[in-house]
């Protein structure tokens, strides 16, 4: 089996905790992207990184942070300065270096406890 | 960012019938429209997606139409079956972010045996 891994998929935190998700995939993805979804939001995008050891904010990228120090890697670090972190966060990766399909992962849902 | 704009939120539709759903956007640099479909506590997967040198694009009981100059295009379902019943997004390139998507804010649909 294959493609993009989220793990956990459920996690619950206590506020003030930092908490960091995984995002693996074996697809030779040179794009990654972390988004975010709320109920009747749709998804709004926190983070991307187009090749190793370099990475952009989205639009909600205010307390969150990533890494890509390999290529098959894209981790989420929820920090405690993220206000309202209770949410769907969806990870996704693209081949190529032009418009094309974002293949997702199957989500984790992090709730505040 | 870019808006993409989606209607209706929700669609309720008899098992047989067509399901309609519309999405308005903004500029944008690259001509690729997606349409994504998403069951609950699963990650989105590509349904269908047209890059508009043709105005319309059919895949089995879905079809995307496309309109440049009104900058809107529509998802059809024709036959929709209980099965369809999920939630979809459009979605349209965003500017200089790593081809990452903007989604808009999903339809859910309905569709009664």
């Amino acid at each position: 089996d294959g493609g993009i891994t989220q793990s956990p998929k459920y996690l619950f935190r206590k506020e003030g905790q930092n908490v960091t998700l995984s995002c693996e995939q074996n697809l030779n993805h040179d794009a990654m992207y972390w988004y975010r979804q709320d109920p009747g939001q749709g998804l709004r995008l926190i983070y991307y990184s187009q090749i190793v050891n370099d990475f952009q904010k989205g639009d909600i990228a205010e307390g969150y942070s990533v890494s890509r120090e390999k290529k098959e890697s894209f981790p989420l670090t929820v920090t405690s300065a993220q206000k309202n972190p209770t949410a769907f966060y969806l990870c996704a990766g693209k081949q190529g270096s032009n418009t094309g399909e974002l293949f997702f992962g199957e989500g984790s849902r992090l709730t505040v406890l | 960012q870019q808006q993409v704009k989606q209607s209706p939120q929700s669609l309720i539709v008899q098992k047989g019938g067509i399901s309609i759903i519309n999405c308005a956007y903004e500029n944008t640099a690259f001509d690729y429209f997606p349409w994504y479909q998403q069951f609950p506590g699963k990650g989105p997967a590509l349904l269908i997606a047209i890059r508009p040198d043709v105005s319309e694009k059919k895949e089995g009981r879905f079809t995307i139409s496309f309109n440049k100059s009104a900058k809107q295009f529509s998802l059809h379902i024709m036959d929709s079956q209980p099965g369809d019943s999920a939630t979809y997004f459009c979605a349209a390139p965003r500017s200089n972010s790593g081809y990452a998507l903007n989604f808009g804010k999903g339809t859910s649909l309905l569709v009664t045996p």
